[in-house]
């Protein structure tokens, strides 16, 4: 399978501004998105971009898209308590009809600290 | 509607029992998903069902046996699990054709094995 890497732990103060990366391997992926966990939930779905798109805006986040390099980034404005949750870059590796595989990536811890 | 349900929400089970998950969508998604995901860790793919046939079975234990008895509803059978199988697991669907491939989770359910 394809390898879609993030780093584990990311800190922010509130007010600031988090960045989290992703790096993924399949360069034929259609979609990638950012799904948002909080402690004991299922994954909510937060924003995703087509790759042909080099940025995407969303109110308090931006995900710019490197396919060059194959890397991903969120970038959320004025981080919140209420944002930190594990976030997990997730790419399209296989798709039939309606079912789609997802490849998720490690994950990243994020804390905001007050 | 557009949430996915899943019951129980935790469950606790001994190694000799028998026992099921449920999950229910009524988004008019037609292929519907099982995922585990242990603690801090991405969800893994168990099973696809699109049309309310097996598509993929990512090598899962027998131990595990998927059912899709509509397009509405998708059990997971549960026998002689082993501790190890403790997880939270993720139910999710998707729809065919849309914009941007999301797949829409469920809460999951909490599973312990003793």
């Amino acid at each position: 399978g394809e390898d879609v890497e993030q780093s584990l732990f990311l800190s922010v103060r509130e007010g600031d501004s988090s960045v989290i990366n992703c790096t993924y391997t399949d360069s034929s992926s259609t979609y990638l998105y950012w799904y948002k966990q909080e402690p004991g939930a299922g994954l909510q779905l937060l924003t995703y971009i087509f790759s042909n798109m080099d940025m995407k805006q969303d109110q308090r986040l931006t995900v710019l898209l490197n396919k060059k390099d194959k890397h991903l980034s969120l970038r959320i404005a004025d981080t919140q308590t209420g944002d930190s949750a594990i976030y997990f870059c997730a790419e399209i590796l296989f798709s039939s009809g309606s079912a789609r595989q997802l490849t998720f990536g490690s994950g990243t811890q994020l804390t905001v600290l007050p | 509607d557009t949430e996915v349900t899943q019951t129980p929400k935790h469950l606790v089970m001994g190694m000799t029992n028998k026992k099921s998950l449920k999950c229910e969508q009524h988004m008019g998604h037609r292929a519907m998903y099982w995922y585990k995901q242990k603690a801090k860790k991405p969800p893994e793919l168990m099973f696809v069902y699109s049309y309310e046939k097996l598509s993929i079975n990512e090598s899962v234990p027998s131990r595990f046996s998927p059912e899709c008895p509509n397009s509405s509803l998708l059990n997971l059978h549960l026998h002689a699990l082993q501790p190890e199988d403790s997880a939270l697991y993720l139910c999710a669907s998707s729809q065919e054709y849309s914009n941007y491939n999301e797949q829409f989770f469920g809460p999951g359910t909490r599973l312990t094995v003793l």
